[in-house]
């Protein structure tokens, strides 16, 4: 069964801090990796990554990923009271659908 | 905003009743999938259609059926509702295609309580 593990779950720091999140996967075959920003309801998306090495960036936010040790992280630098969210990594197996395997999140909590 | 939208955004059941969820997909997209997400918990997916089928489906029971319509929008139905089925319940539009990857984009997800 395909499996997908973020950590830490649970991450608080102060404004101006930067932080790393962790995902790691096992599935059986693999088309892409996800992030995405969940604040209240809809994740809106950050990150798609397909290819091993290539940094990903956005503003503050960078994420990379490594397709041998099967993991990425996303990484949030200068961090801001709005980056508050819990952080979805999810994984697209490559199957004849298009579904999106989950962990169960970081939630963030930048204080000012 | 994604262009997907979801309807109702709340909704109140009772135990034993049947829901019908409403999503329209973001233009130019062929794929709707249906996810639930309980609390602290990442979204599961339920099942997915393309052209009006489905295809694929998670590990859920046959009373959570679905449909797609021709201008791509969905319905999620879930029928003898459990208390187990408070969540919130998301819809993510894509375009099925067999490159490297593609995104999907969610709607804000209708919050279910069955009492």
């Amino acid at each position: 069964e395909d499996k997908v593990v973020q950590s830490p779950l649970s991450l608080v720091v102060h404004e101006g801090d930067t932080v790393t999140l962790n995902c790691s996967y096992e599935v059986t075959n693999f088309r892409s990796l996800l992030w995405y920003k969940q604040e209240k309801k809809a994740p809106t998306f950050l990150f798609m990554l397909t290819s091993s090495g290539i940094e990903k960036k956005s503003g503050r936010l960078s994420s990379i990923l490594d397709k041998k040790e099967l993991f990425s992280i996303l990484n949030i630098t200068a961090t801001q009271t709005g980056d508050s969210a819990v952080y979805l990594c999810a994984v697209d197996n490559g199957g004849s659908n298009y579904k999106l395997t989950f962990g169960k999140g970081t939630l963030l909590t930048v204080n000012p | 905003e994604t262009g997907v939208t979801q309807s109702p955004t709340h909704l109140i059941k009772t135990r034993g009743q049947q829901v019908t969820l409403r999503c329209s997909s973001q233009s130019g997209h062929n794929t709707v999938s249906w996810y639930q997400q309980a609390l602290g918990q990442g979204p599961q997916f339920i099942f997915q259609y393309y052209r009006e089928e489905e295809n694929g489906r998670g590990n859920f029971p046959p009373r959570f059926s679905g449909l797609q319509f021709p201008n791509y929008s969905s319905e999620l139905n879930v029928n003898a509702l459990e208390l187990d089925d408070s969540a919130l319940y998301l819809c993510a539009s894509s375009s099925l295609n067999r490159g490297p990857g593609t995104e999907a984009f969610f709607g804000q997800g209708t919050r279910l309580t069955v009492v």
